[in-house]
C-alpha cells in the first residue's frame, strides 16, 4: 500500500503563479523527499526534510513537515513552464533502505 | 540519469513468454532497486539488491526474479509475462541505501504485454 498520497492528484496554474501540493502519509518517517519527473522520463530528486525540521528552501521550492499531522507540502514559487512535470513525495519507514512513494501530483504550468 | 542505462527502453510481448529487462550502472553504488509506475498507483517496489548476489523482495514482488551478478548490473526477469505487467519500469540506485538518501532513477522501459 502506498505510505504517502499527493494532493491535489493534478493542478494547472498560470505561469509566475505559485504552486502548492500536498503529502500525507501514515506511519512515521525520519525523513521525507520529494522527487520531480518529467513526461516520459525518469525521477529527479529535488529536496529532503528530516523529521525533526519544520521547513526547508532550495532556490524556489519550500517543504514543510507536520510530523503531528503526519503532512508534508511543497512550494514552488514563481512558475515556469519547465516545471511542468509530475511530483512525487517518498517517506522512508522509519530509516530502513526502502522508499514508498505516492501516486503523485501532476502540474502544469500555463504560459 | 546519473549513469544509468536501462534496455530496452520499449519492449512489445506475449503472454507466457520470458522477459528479462538490464539496469546498467557506472557509479558503483552498493544498492539497485526495480520499481513499476502504473496509473493511480505510483511507483511500487519490486525488488532491491544491497550487494552482488544480495537481492530481497519489495511490495509488489510476485511474479518477478532479479539477479546480482556484477555490482554494475541488476536484471529483473518476468519468469511468465502477464498483461497485468504491461508497466513502465524504472531501475534506481543509491549508495548505501538509508531512508535520508537520494535515489537515482534510470530513463525506464516500457513494456507492452499483450
Amino acid at each position: 500500500s502506498q505510505q504517502g498520497e499527493e494532493d491535489p492528484q493534478a493542478l494547472s496554474i498560470q505561469e509566475g503563479e505559485n504552486a502548492t501540493m500536498n503529502c500525507s502519509y501514515k506511519t512515521s518517517i525520519n525523513n521525507l523527499q520529494w522527487y520531480r519527473q518529467n513526461s516520459g522520463r525518469g525521477l529527479v530528486h529535488l529536496i529532503l526534510i528530516r523529521s525533526n525540521e519544520r521547513e526547508k528552501h532550495s532556490g524556489r521550492l519550500r517543504v514543510t513537515l507536520d510530523t503531528s499531522k503526519k503532512s508534508s507540502s511543497l512550494l514552488i514559487t514563481a512558475s515556469r513552464a519547465a516545471d511542468t512535470a509530475s511530483y512525487f513525495c517518498a517517506t522512508d519507514g522509519g530509516g530502513n533502505e526502502k522508499l514508498t512513494f505516492g501516486t503523485g501530483t501532476r502540474l502544469t504550468i500555463i504560459p | 540519469d546519473a549513469g544509468i542505462t536501462q534496455s530496452p527502453r520499449h519492449k512489445v510481448t506475449e503472454t507466457g513468454t520470458p522477459v528479462t529487462l538490464r539496469c546498467h550502472q557506472t557509479e558503483n553504488h552498493r544498492y539497485m532497486y526495480w520499481y513499476r509506475q502504473d496509473p493511480g498507483h505510483g511507483l511500487r517496489l519490486i525488488h532491491y539488491s544491497y550487494g552482488v548476489k544480495d537481492t530481497d523482495k519489495g511490495e509488489v514482488s510476485d511474479g518477478y526474479s532479479v539477479s546480482r551478478s556484477k555490482t554494475e548490473d541488476f536484471l529483473l526477469t518476468l519468469e511468465s509475462a502477464t498483461s497485468s505487467q504491461t508497466s513502465v519500469y524504472f531501475c534506481a540506485i543509491s549508495e548505501s541505501g538509508q531512508g535520508a538518501e537520494t535515489q537515482y532513477f534510470g530513463p525506464g522501459t516500457r513494456l507492452l504485454v499483450l
